[in-house]
């Protein structure tokens, strides 16, 4: 089945710098790939999502990229802010309706 | 916007005990779906029911786990005999409009089990 690995489990940057979390994924047969941001105590929220027919996607400070050849895909968010702080999941699944395999999670700090 | 609601948020629990857990779906959204979180750790991935039947399980969802929709809307997962390491949150999902599919999964606020 499908295993997903994200890095770093944790992450402090300064206010303002850039973040970049990486995941790997296993299954050739994915082809969607969201990210999730979870506050303390919160349920996941999609902050973003990339489908494998494209390999870049871009939502104001936050970006995803995607390499299918290398089965890897990155989140980068620009200009940081304290509010950024949060764990962050990437995931991956087949088409419609099937299971999203999640990662273990990045603790994103940003210091102000 | 339409929301993932779940029921109860907290509930503690005697080892040995059955829990149901209960969520209500986006109203035309088609999968339903239940997480879990262990404090601290992945979301994992329980079960996925579409059609009124599993389409899915993993190795977690044993026995002693079921899953119902007993009418139109509530979508319940069942826990028969509670033990100390199903304590977790419990995130029910629902994605797929009849419309389209987005992908996206949408998450209710969910259920913290404790057990004791």
């Amino acid at each position: 089945g499908e295993n997903v690995e994200q890095h770093p489990s944790t992450l402090s940057v300064q206010e303002g710098d850039s973040a970049v979390i990486k995941c790997t994924y296993s299954d050739s047969a994915s082809n969607y790939f969201p990210w999730y941001k979870q506050e303390l105590g919160k349920r996941p929220q999609l902050i973003i999502d990339i489908r494998s027919n494209v390999g870049e996607k871009k939502d104001q400070r936050i970006a995803v990229t995607l390499n299918k050849t290398a089965k890897h895909f990155s989140l980068h968010i620009t200009e940081t802010q304290p509010e950024d702080s949060a764990v962050y999941f990437c995931a991956a699944s087949r088409e419609y309706g099937n299971k999203l395999v999640f990662g273990a999670g990045t603790i994103l700090r940003v210091k102000s | 916007e339409p929301e993932v609601t779940q029921t109860p948020s907290h509930q503690v629990t005697q080892m040995g005990q059955e829990v149901i857990l209960r969520c209500v779906p986006i109203s035309n959204h088609l999968y339903f779906y239940w997480y879990r979180q262990i404090l601290g750790q992945k979301v994992e991935f329980l079960v996925s029911f579409y059609n009124n039947e599993i389409s899915e399980k993993s190795e977690i969802f044993d026995d002693q786990f079921s899953v119902e929709r007993p009418d139109g809307s509530n979508f319940t997962l069942k826990i028969r005999s509670t033990k100390l390491e199903d304590s977790a949150m419990y995130f029910c999902a629902s994605s797929v409009s009849s419309g389209s599919w987005t992908g996206e999964l949408f998450f209710g606020e969910g259920s913290r089990l404790t057990v004791l």
